[in-house]
């Protein structure tokens, strides 16, 4: 079966850095996504990974090793409003190619 | 501007009586899903639609029911609400399905919805 793990929930203060993993089981692997949501709000897009490697945009970079089943969502530079919850995704050719989603992580930022 | 809404944000019905969620999008997307999110669980897909008048069964389709009928609209049917049907729930949009591409789904706003 499909199976995309990722902490509960973490704690970071601002200004620093945090890095959240995500680990997945799956057959047929066809990229990886990674959302933040707001709490109350909806999820909006960060990033995307299909090769391995290091995916940078601003402040957040997103990591992929296909062969561990693992990403990680690194974030720099934390800010007050990074304090929401980020959401890994897995698409995979299994089920017509549609998102298998993680439970989500909560990110708490500190002053 | 470049949007998915959903009507209504907010529900409180009671066992057994039809309601109808409704969603739209202004991107000309191919694609459309309803997800529920419940505490604890990721969202979790109910009914996805990769083009006007196809229909597919997410994980969990029992108790719903959708259409497709404009590539715009995609309404998500509750025939019978039930309480455990007591959740959050989102309607998201992508260009298309999209397996070679990043192709980012884009969501509503959400719908909170609580069968007493």
């Amino acid at each position: 079966g499909q199976n995309i793990d990722q902490p509960t929930e973490m704690t970071a203060t601002e200004g620093a850095i945090v890095q959240i993993n995500c680990t997945y089981q799956t057959s047929g692997f066809n990229g990886l996504f990674w959302y933040q949501q707001h709490a109350g709000e909806a999820p909006t897009f960060l990033s995307y990974n299909v090769l391995d490697g290091l995916e940078e945009k601003g402040r957040f970079s997103s990591f992929l090793s296909r062969s561990k089943g693992y990403s990680y969502l690194l974030l720099k530079e934390l800010q007050m409003k990074d304090s929401a919850s980020y959401l890994c995704a897995v698409r995979h050719r299994g089920s017509n190619y549609q998102l298998i989603w993680g439970a989500g992580t909560k990110l708490i930022i500190k002053p | 501007e470049a949007q998915v809404t959903q009507n209504p944000r907010y529900l409180i019905t009671v066992t057994g009586k039809k309601l109808t969620v409704t969603c739209s999008q202004n991107m000309n997307h191919e694609y459309m899903s309803w997800y529920r999110q419940d505490p604890g669980l990721g969202l979790r897909q109910i009914y996805y639609s990769m083009n006007v008048e196809v229909t597919d069964k997410g994980d969990v389709p029992e108790g719903y029911k959708v259409s497709r009928k404009e590539k715009r609209n995609f309404p998500l049917i509750l025939e019978s609400p039930s309480p455990n049907q007591t959740s959050l729930y989102f309607c998201a949009s992508s260009l298309s399905r999209g397996f070679n591409s990043y192709n980012e789904q884009f969501f509503g706003p959400g719908t909170r919805l609580t069968v007493l």
